[in-house]
């Protein structure tokens, strides 16, 4: 089955410890996203991917950090300097670009 | 840049009446519309998408919406509601003048009684 996995579904970590969440898709997509949701904030973006090796930063990019080396997957790196990490986080692909999004499960991430 | 509006941050509604969902977005020349559902703890859902033609666009499980391009409007409705439409529902805009980037408002959490 196409899709988009994210792993893992939940995430524990330490103050001040960089952190990786997987995000790969089977679906071909040329897009790909990555937001953040809190509570009562809807989706904010952090970045995006419109084609292999190149992405743009969203609307809260700072502290966060993303590669796109291969089609398939878009890693995003929570580093130390983000302030606030802990939150739902939630990938997404599309193609073309700008059509409608299919989503992952999502990873709930607690900095503690 | 695109800015996301959802006028209701909660609405509650007894079974089988009908919902409205509002959503605005800021002008632009191009852009396509899209209502998705969110159930806890889980990703989104796609319910219907406006990319171009009439501008009443039927989606999932009943939904519907209409564009209206000159009040920059994409309203969610549906004329009779279950309790398994309890959830939070986001209207989201790709304006492919800024590069298609998909802008989110901030969701309607929508409460359906018995």
């Amino acid at each position: 089955d196409g899709g988009i996995t994210q792993s893992p579904k939940y995430l524990f970590r330490k103050e001040g410890q960089n952190v990786t969440l997987s995000c790969e898709q089977n679906l071909n997509h040329d897009a790909m996203y990555w937001y953040r949701q809190d509570p009562g904030q809807g989706l904010r973006l952090i970045y995006y991917s419109q084609i292999v090796n190149d992405f743009q930063k969203g609307d809260i990019a700072e502290g966060y950090s993303v590669s796109r080396e291969k089609k398939e997957s878009f890693p995003l790196t929570v580093t130390s300097a983000q302030k606030n990490p802990t939150a739902f986080y939630l990938c997404a692909s599309s193609t073309p670009p700008g059509m409608e999004a299919f989503f992952g499960q999502g990873t709930r991430l607690t900095v503690v | 840049a695109q800015s996301v509006t959802q006028l209701d941050s909660q609405v509650p509604v007894f079974e089988e009446a009908p919902v409205e969902l509002r959503c605005n977005y800021s002008s632009s020349v191009s852009v396509y519309l899209f209502w998705y559902v969110q159930y806890p703890n889980q990703g989104l859902q796609l319910l219907l998408k406006y990319l171009s033609g009439s501008t009443l666009v039927k989606g999932i499980n009943g939904f519907e919406a209409e564009f209206n391009k000159s009040q920059t409007s994409f309203h969610l409705r549906k004329p009779s509601v279950h309790i398994s439409d309890t959830a939070e529902y986001f209207c989201a805009v790709s304006d492919r003048a800024a590069g298609n980037k998909l802008t989110f408002g901030g969701g309607t959490r929508v409460l359906v009684k018995p």
